[in-house]
């Protein structure tokens, strides 16, 4: 079965510095990779969609990559600021998983003032 | 626009007793509706989906159920809860587009 990996341990940065978060996955590649931002007590937040033959997107000061060989996504925030904080989930779409998408545990970002 | 709500916000139930949670979509026909958990640090375990009304496809084997008795109204039942029924269930729903739009979610606590 498919396995999604985020780092499960906190990432804590400085504000105005770069955040990048992982998600890798392991089998075969997913026809596209969704990013999701979570605040405690709420309902995930879509941010972001990168499909199989897309190396990267851009939207504002977010950032996503998606290497198909290393199995990889990354996520990046610039300009990193306190308001950034919260958890982010991966979510992966197979073309053979019917209509589910299925998300990774999050890594949960602290920017530091 | 859409909107999708969930009720109750929080519940605290005993163990053994039975459990029902809704959720409601407005202003979308025929979404594809989705029941996730989240336990205490964890990520979204897929419970249940449904892809029209009283179709319903369970991911999990547990003491929970699910129905949609209409097209924008998904409904979450266990008839006895377990402690480890604990945790935050969001709904979500789907269109033809890509992302999943969450509700607020319901914070379940069986003691």
């Amino acid at each position: 079965s498919q396995k999604i990996e985020q780092n499960s341990e906190a990432l804590n940065i400085q504000e105005g510095k770069t955040a990048t978060l992982t998600c890798n996955y392991t089998n075969y590649s997913p026809a596209y990779l969704q990013w999701y931002r979570q605040d405690p007590g709420r309902g995930p937040v879509f941010l972001l969609l990168i499909r199989e033959n897309e190396k990267e997107k851009r939207k504002e000061r977010l950032k996503v990559t998606f290497d198909t060989t290393l199995k990889q996504s990354l996520f990046h925030i610039t300009a990193s600021q306190p308001a950034d904080s919260a958890t982010y989930l991966c979510a992966l779409y197979w073309m053979d998983s019917s209509y589910k998408l299925i998300f990774g545990s999050g890594t949960r970002l602290l920017v530091r003032p | 626009s859409q909107t999708i709500h969930q009720w109750p916000a929080t519940l605290v139930q005993p163990v053994g007793s039975p459990l029902s949670l809704e959720c409601t979509v407005e202003g979308t026909s025929n979404p594809n509706l989705y029941w996730y958990r989240q336990a205490a640090g964890r990520g979204l375990q897929l419970l249940f989906y449904s892809v029209g009304i009283g179709q319903i496809s369970s991911e999990v084997p547990q003491n929970l159920s699910a129905s949609r008795p209409q097209d924008r109204q998904f409904i979450l039942s266990s008839k006895k809860l377990l402690l480890s029924d604990s945790g935050f269930y969001l709904c979500a729903w789907k269109l033809w587009g890509d992302e999943q739009f969450f509700g607020p979610g319901t914070r379940l606590t069986v003691l």
